[in-house]
């Protein structure tokens, strides 16, 4: 069954920390990969996303994530965290395979402390 | 462009009534539009995908009788809660995939979401 599994439900860490949040992903062929941001009370909002090409992606507001694709994985960094920062983060992926259906991993709460 | 908007952004309904949420893409055409729903402090669980202008397929464990689909045209779904319970209040998330006029097939745009309390 097509699943996306992230590792860390809770993070905690200092401002300027460094941030890697693993995603890894179950599905069959061609992928396309996705990381969501969803700040408290906010609706979810796009941060990066990985269809082709060169697999180290840079999205907004610092992040980036590398698709490597012999270990199934789409993990997520940011060099120096913020406060703003605080938040929950989705990993997400859909394929052919899966008539394009977005599925959510279960999301990683961040926390920043100032 | 590709943006999604969702009306209403909040509801309260009694136990026992239905309730009618939409969802439309403003600036393209979608072909398929999913329905999610969010418990708090969960993940998006899919809840259902509609194609226009045929039927829903619902995910397991989804009541299709419970939440009616309708996708009418391009730009517009529907999503009816029936019969509403207290365990119905969550938040539920429309997307739309664009088809190929315009936007990228593999992306799903996301509306803002629809706070559903029922008392």
């Amino acid at each position: 069954a097509q699943s996306v599994s992230q590792h860390n439900h809770h993070v905690i860490l200092s401002e300027a920390a460094s941030l890697e949040l693993g995603c890894n992903y179950s599905y069959g062929g061609t992928v396309n990969l996705f990381w969501y941001v969803q700040y408290p009370g906010q609706h979810l909002q796009l941060l990066l996303k990985y269809f082709s090409g060169d697999p180290l992606v840079k999205g907004i507001k610092g992040f980036e994530a590398e698709f490597i694709k012999s270990k199934f994985s789409f993990n997520l960094r940011k060099p120096s965290v913020q406060w703003s920062d605080t938040a929950e983060y989705f990993c997400a992926v859909n394929a052919r395979t899966g008539g394009f259906k977005t599925i959510f991993g279960a999301g990683t709460r961040l926390f920043v402390k100032a | 462009g590709a943006v999604v908007s969702q009306h209403p952004s909040w509801v309260i309904c009694k136990s026992g009534t239905s309730v009618k949420i939409e969802c439309r893409s403003l600036d393209f055409q979608a072909t398929t539009m999913f329905w999610y729903r969010q418990f708090p402090k969960q993940s998006l669980m899919l809840m259902a995908t509609s194609n226009e202008g045929s039927k829903a397929t619902y995910e397991q464990g989804v009541e299709k009788d419970k939440f009616l689909i309708n996708h009418a045209s391009l730009t517009l779904s529907t999503l009816t809660v029936t019969s509403a319970h207290p365990e119905d209040s969550s938040f539920y998330i429309c997307s739309a995939r664009a088809g190929s006029a315009g936007g990228s097939s593999y992306e799903q745009y996301f509306g803002p979401g629809t706070r559903l309390t029922v008392t």
